[in-house]
């Protein structure tokens, strides 16, 4: 069975980079799209951006300016970094693996737990 | 971006009853609609794909509806595990948005 497992800092200072790591058992990250999901306090959620099989990024336009997305396929792991962080991102941050079966047929099948991000000086 | 706005906010409702849950977009989005549910200890898991497509494993109590703008989640009778917070998802267009979502709790 595919698992997913968030890692990183809890706390970050505003201005600094947030990175994150997902890592994957079960499924290789070479199949299908992987994303970054976050759900703000007060449960509002918001997509991020995912990477795909091939290593191709799409990302949210709203984070477009600060948002990278990468992968180390040798790890199996795929990675977020959110730069230039404001307290606007606090957030628990989620990676999961997207389904992408046709432009008519994909959802976010597989979640990890999420981890919790407050930025705060 | 395509605004999905989700009704209600949060639902007391009992055991054995029939709830609905409402979501609208902000245009139309051709069935393109996903819904998830998150239990209270944050695991999160797909309910519904395409609008009324029960995932594998999903409980035949849970079904889904809609078309156009309008879209719904109804549970035919409420069991204790189904107490959670439920969110729609669309995909027609990028970026992917997600309702506000709504919090079942026991009457």
């Amino acid at each position: 069975e595919v698992q997913l497992q968030e890692s990183g800092p809890g706390l970050v200072k505003p201005s600094q980079s947030l990175s994150l790591t997902c890592s994957v058992t079960g499924y290789s990250i070479t199949s299908n799209y992987w994303g970054w999901i976050r759900k703000f306090p007060g449960n509002k959620m918001e997509w991020m951006g995912y990477i795909n099989y091939s290593g191709s990024t799409s990302y949210n336009p709203s984070l477009k300016s600060r948002i990278s997305i990468t992968r180390d396929t040798s790890k199996n792991q795929f990675f977020l970094q959110l730069n230039s962080v404001t307290t606007e991102d606090t957030a628990t941050y989620y990676c999961a693996r997207y389904y992408y079966y046709s432009s008519s047929l994909n959802w976010f099948a597989y979640w990890g737990q999420g981890t919790l991000v407050t930025v705060s000086s | 971006d395509i605004q999905m706005t989700q009704t209600p906010s949060s639902m007391p409702a009992s055991l054995g009853e029939r709830v609905t849950i409402s979501c609208r977009a902000s245009q139309g989005i051709s069935n393109y609609l996903n819904w998830y549910q998150q239990k209270p200890d944050g695991t999160i898991k797909p309910l519904i794909y395409y609008t009324s497509n029960l995932q594998s494993g999903v409980p035949s109590r849970f079904s889904g509806s809609g078309s156009g703008t309008d879209y719904s989640l109804t549970i035919s009778s409420l069991e204790p595990e189904d107490f959670a917070m439920y969110y729609c998802q669309q995909y027609d267009s990028s970026p992917l948005t997600f309702g506000s979502g709504t919090k079942l709790e026991i009457k």
